[in-house]
Protein backbone atom coordinates (compact mmCIF):
# COMPACT_ATOMS: atom_id res chain seq x y z
CA UNK A 1 0.00 0.00 0.00
CA UNK A 2 1.27 3.37 -0.86
CA UNK A 3 1.35 5.72 1.64
CA UNK A 4 2.34 9.39 2.42
CA UNK A 5 3.57 10.87 5.90
CA UNK A 6 3.65 14.89 6.47
CA UNK A 7 4.98 15.07 10.20
CA UNK A 8 4.22 18.24 10.94
CA UNK A 9 0.45 19.84 11.26
CA UNK A 10 1.85 23.28 12.09
CA UNK A 11 4.58 24.97 10.91
CA UNK A 12 5.19 28.57 11.60
CA UNK A 13 8.55 30.52 10.85
CA UNK A 14 9.18 34.03 10.83
CA UNK A 15 9.31 36.25 7.47
CA UNK A 16 12.92 36.00 5.22
CA UNK A 17 13.16 32.69 7.34
CA UNK A 18 14.12 29.19 5.64
CA UNK A 19 11.18 26.70 5.26
CA UNK A 20 11.35 23.19 5.07
CA UNK A 21 8.43 21.06 4.89
CA UNK A 22 8.40 17.13 5.14
CA UNK A 23 7.28 14.58 3.51
CA UNK A 24 8.22 10.33 3.89
CA UNK A 25 6.46 8.57 1.45
CA UNK A 26 5.89 4.55 0.73
CA UNK A 27 5.82 2.81 -2.35
CA UNK A 28 6.89 -0.20 -3.80
CA UNK A 29 7.48 1.29 -7.09
CA UNK A 30 8.79 3.99 -8.56
CA UNK A 31 6.25 6.91 -7.73
CA UNK A 32 5.43 10.48 -9.06
CA UNK A 33 5.72 12.99 -6.33
CA UNK A 34 3.67 16.43 -6.17
CA UNK A 35 3.43 19.00 -4.19
CA UNK A 36 -0.50 20.72 -3.62
CA UNK A 37 -1.12 24.12 -2.05
CA UNK A 38 -4.37 25.77 -0.72
CA UNK A 39 -4.40 29.36 0.01
CA UNK A 40 -6.80 30.76 2.47
CA UNK A 41 -10.08 31.05 0.18
CA UNK A 42 -9.18 29.49 -2.86
CA UNK A 43 -8.97 25.78 -4.36
CA UNK A 44 -6.33 23.47 -4.50
CA UNK A 45 -3.47 23.63 -6.62
CA UNK A 46 -0.41 21.93 -8.22
CA UNK A 47 2.81 23.86 -6.50
CA UNK A 48 4.93 21.31 -7.77
CA UNK A 49 5.87 17.81 -9.10
CA UNK A 50 8.94 16.31 -8.69
CA UNK A 51 9.48 15.33 -12.72
CA UNK A 52 9.56 18.96 -13.54
CA UNK A 53 12.66 19.83 -11.61
CA UNK A 54 11.10 23.37 -11.70
CA UNK A 55 10.95 25.78 -8.77
CA UNK A 56 8.05 27.49 -8.34
CA UNK A 57 6.89 30.75 -6.12
CA UNK A 58 10.71 30.23 -5.01
CA UNK A 59 10.06 27.13 -3.92
CA UNK A 60 12.32 23.37 -4.57
CA UNK A 61 11.61 19.98 -3.85
CA UNK A 62 13.92 17.20 -4.26
CA UNK A 63 12.99 13.46 -4.77
CA UNK A 64 15.04 11.17 -2.82
CA UNK A 65 14.54 7.48 -3.22
CA UNK A 66 17.18 6.25 -0.57
CA UNK A 67 15.62 8.50 2.05
CA UNK A 68 11.64 8.15 0.59
CA UNK A 69 11.30 11.96 0.99
CA UNK A 70 10.18 14.62 -1.34
CA UNK A 71 10.73 17.87 1.62
CA UNK A 72 9.69 21.16 0.28
CA UNK A 73 12.16 23.92 0.63
CA UNK A 74 12.00 27.47 0.04
CA UNK A 75 15.07 29.99 1.01
CA UNK A 76 13.43 33.16 2.55
CA UNK A 77 9.86 32.67 3.74
CA UNK A 78 7.10 35.39 2.86
CA UNK A 79 3.96 36.29 4.03
CA UNK A 80 2.12 34.85 1.14
CA UNK A 81 3.14 31.21 1.63
CA UNK A 82 1.41 31.30 4.63
CA UNK A 83 -1.35 28.52 3.59
CA UNK A 84 -2.01 24.43 3.46
CA UNK A 85 0.45 22.20 2.17
CA UNK A 86 -0.18 18.52 0.61
CA UNK A 87 2.08 16.19 -0.42
CA UNK A 88 0.79 13.45 -2.22
CA UNK A 89 1.83 10.27 -4.53
CA UNK A 90 0.83 8.73 -7.85
CA UNK A 91 1.79 4.92 -7.53
CA UNK A 92 -0.25 3.81 -10.86
CA UNK A 93 -2.97 5.41 -12.69
CA UNK A 94 -4.63 5.70 -9.70
CA UNK A 95 -5.87 8.94 -8.30
CA UNK A 96 -3.43 10.50 -5.71
CA UNK A 97 -2.73 9.59 -1.87
CA UNK A 98 -1.85 12.52 0.10
CA UNK A 99 -0.68 13.24 3.01
CA UNK A 100 -2.47 14.87 5.75
CA UNK A 101 -1.44 18.31 5.42
CA UNK A 102 1.22 21.13 7.18
CA UNK A 103 -0.93 24.32 7.97
CA UNK A 104 2.57 26.71 7.25
CA UNK A 105 1.96 29.90 9.00
CA UNK A 106 4.53 33.02 8.20
CA UNK A 107 4.83 35.71 10.92
CA UNK A 108 6.18 39.23 10.29
CA UNK B 1 -8.16 27.84 -18.48
CA UNK B 2 -9.38 24.77 -16.84
CA UNK B 3 -12.31 25.23 -14.88
CA UNK B 4 -14.01 22.36 -12.70
CA UNK B 5 -17.37 23.43 -10.80
CA UNK B 6 -19.29 22.07 -8.04
CA UNK B 7 -22.95 22.75 -8.09
CA UNK B 8 -23.10 23.92 -4.34
CA UNK B 9 -20.76 25.36 -1.94
CA UNK B 10 -22.70 24.41 0.97
CA UNK B 11 -25.01 21.64 1.67
CA UNK B 12 -27.03 21.04 4.58
CA UNK B 13 -28.74 17.60 4.86
CA UNK B 14 -30.62 15.27 7.41
CA UNK B 15 -29.61 11.78 8.51
CA UNK B 16 -31.34 9.33 5.70
CA UNK B 17 -31.57 11.89 3.19
CA UNK B 18 -30.28 11.17 -0.81
CA UNK B 19 -27.60 13.44 -1.54
CA UNK B 20 -26.35 14.50 -4.77
CA UNK B 21 -22.76 16.41 -5.15
CA UNK B 22 -22.21 17.13 -9.22
CA UNK B 23 -18.92 17.84 -10.53
CA UNK B 24 -18.45 19.59 -14.37
CA UNK B 25 -15.08 20.51 -16.19
CA UNK B 26 -14.93 22.33 -18.89
CA UNK B 27 -11.55 20.40 -20.03
CA UNK B 28 -12.89 17.65 -22.07
CA UNK B 29 -10.37 15.16 -19.34
CA UNK B 30 -11.16 11.55 -19.43
CA UNK B 31 -10.06 11.58 -15.73
CA UNK B 32 -12.38 12.81 -12.54
CA UNK B 33 -12.41 12.41 -9.33
CA UNK B 34 -13.91 12.28 -5.70
CA UNK B 35 -12.16 13.08 -2.29
CA UNK B 36 -13.21 14.14 0.70
CA UNK B 37 -11.07 16.50 2.84
CA UNK B 38 -11.18 16.36 6.84
CA UNK B 39 -8.85 18.58 9.29
CA UNK B 40 -5.95 16.57 10.68
CA UNK B 41 -7.17 13.60 7.78
CA UNK B 42 -6.01 15.23 4.56
CA UNK B 43 -7.91 14.03 1.36
CA UNK B 44 -8.86 11.44 1.07
CA UNK B 45 -9.72 9.35 -2.51
CA UNK B 46 -13.95 8.18 -2.61
CA UNK B 47 -14.16 6.91 -6.57
CA UNK B 48 -12.49 8.04 -9.47
CA UNK B 49 -13.47 7.55 -13.14
CA UNK B 50 -11.39 7.03 -16.40
CA UNK B 51 -14.20 7.92 -18.90
CA UNK B 52 -17.77 7.62 -19.30
CA UNK B 53 -19.79 5.23 -17.34
CA UNK B 54 -16.45 4.21 -15.76
CA UNK B 55 -16.26 4.04 -12.09
CA UNK B 56 -12.95 2.23 -9.91
CA UNK B 57 -13.64 2.96 -6.15
CA UNK B 58 -11.00 4.56 -4.08
CA UNK B 59 -9.70 4.63 -0.55
CA UNK B 60 -12.78 5.14 1.07
CA UNK B 61 -15.81 4.34 -1.02
CA UNK B 62 -18.18 3.39 2.30
CA UNK B 63 -21.61 4.96 2.00
CA UNK B 64 -21.25 6.51 -1.40
CA UNK B 65 -21.66 5.74 -5.25
CA UNK B 66 -20.46 7.87 -8.09
CA UNK B 67 -22.32 8.45 -11.69
CA UNK B 68 -20.82 9.61 -14.80
CA UNK B 69 -22.81 9.60 -17.39
CA UNK B 70 -21.91 12.34 -19.96
CA UNK B 71 -17.20 12.82 -20.08
CA UNK B 72 -17.98 16.54 -18.42
CA UNK B 73 -19.80 15.34 -15.38
CA UNK B 74 -19.27 13.39 -12.33
CA UNK B 75 -21.68 13.21 -9.81
CA UNK B 76 -20.91 11.85 -6.37
CA UNK B 77 -24.02 10.03 -4.34
CA UNK B 78 -24.90 9.94 -0.63
CA UNK B 79 -27.42 7.12 -1.00
CA UNK B 80 -28.07 7.60 2.83
CA UNK B 81 -26.37 10.58 4.68
CA UNK B 82 -24.80 9.91 8.15
CA UNK B 83 -23.69 12.41 9.88
CA UNK B 84 -19.91 11.12 9.78
CA UNK B 85 -20.24 12.17 6.19
CA UNK B 86 -19.88 16.18 6.98
CA UNK B 87 -16.50 17.25 5.32
CA UNK B 88 -15.55 19.11 2.72
CA UNK B 89 -15.81 17.33 -0.90
CA UNK B 90 -13.48 17.80 -3.40
CA UNK B 91 -13.95 17.27 -7.73
CA UNK B 92 -10.90 16.99 -9.46
CA UNK B 93 -10.04 16.52 -13.05
CA UNK B 94 -7.24 15.67 -15.16
CA UNK B 95 -5.90 14.40 -18.69
CA UNK B 96 -4.51 11.63 -18.30
CA UNK B 97 -2.00 11.41 -15.51
CA UNK B 98 -1.29 15.15 -15.96
CA UNK B 99 -1.91 17.26 -13.33
CA UNK B 100 -5.10 17.42 -11.38
CA UNK B 101 -7.15 20.44 -11.36
CA UNK B 102 -9.82 20.94 -8.40
CA UNK B 103 -12.97 22.48 -8.08
CA UNK B 104 -13.87 24.72 -5.23
CA UNK B 105 -15.26 22.28 -3.13
CA UNK B 106 -18.87 21.33 -1.61
CA UNK B 107 -19.02 21.49 2.40
CA UNK B 108 -21.68 18.95 3.08
CA UNK B 109 -23.05 19.29 6.29
CA UNK B 110 -25.76 16.50 7.56
CA UNK B 111 -27.69 16.54 10.78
Amino acid sequence: AQRVTQPEKLLSVFKGAPVELKCNYSYSGSPELFWYVQYSRQRLQLLLRHISRESIKGFTADLNKGETSFHLKKPFAQEEDSAMYYCALRGGADGLTFGKGTHLIIQP
Amino acid sequence: DVKVTQSSRYLVKRTGEKVFLECVQDMDHENMFWYRQDPGLGLRLIYFSYDVKMKEKGDIPEGYSVSREKKERFSLILESASTNQTSMYLCASSFRNYEQYFGPGTRLTVT
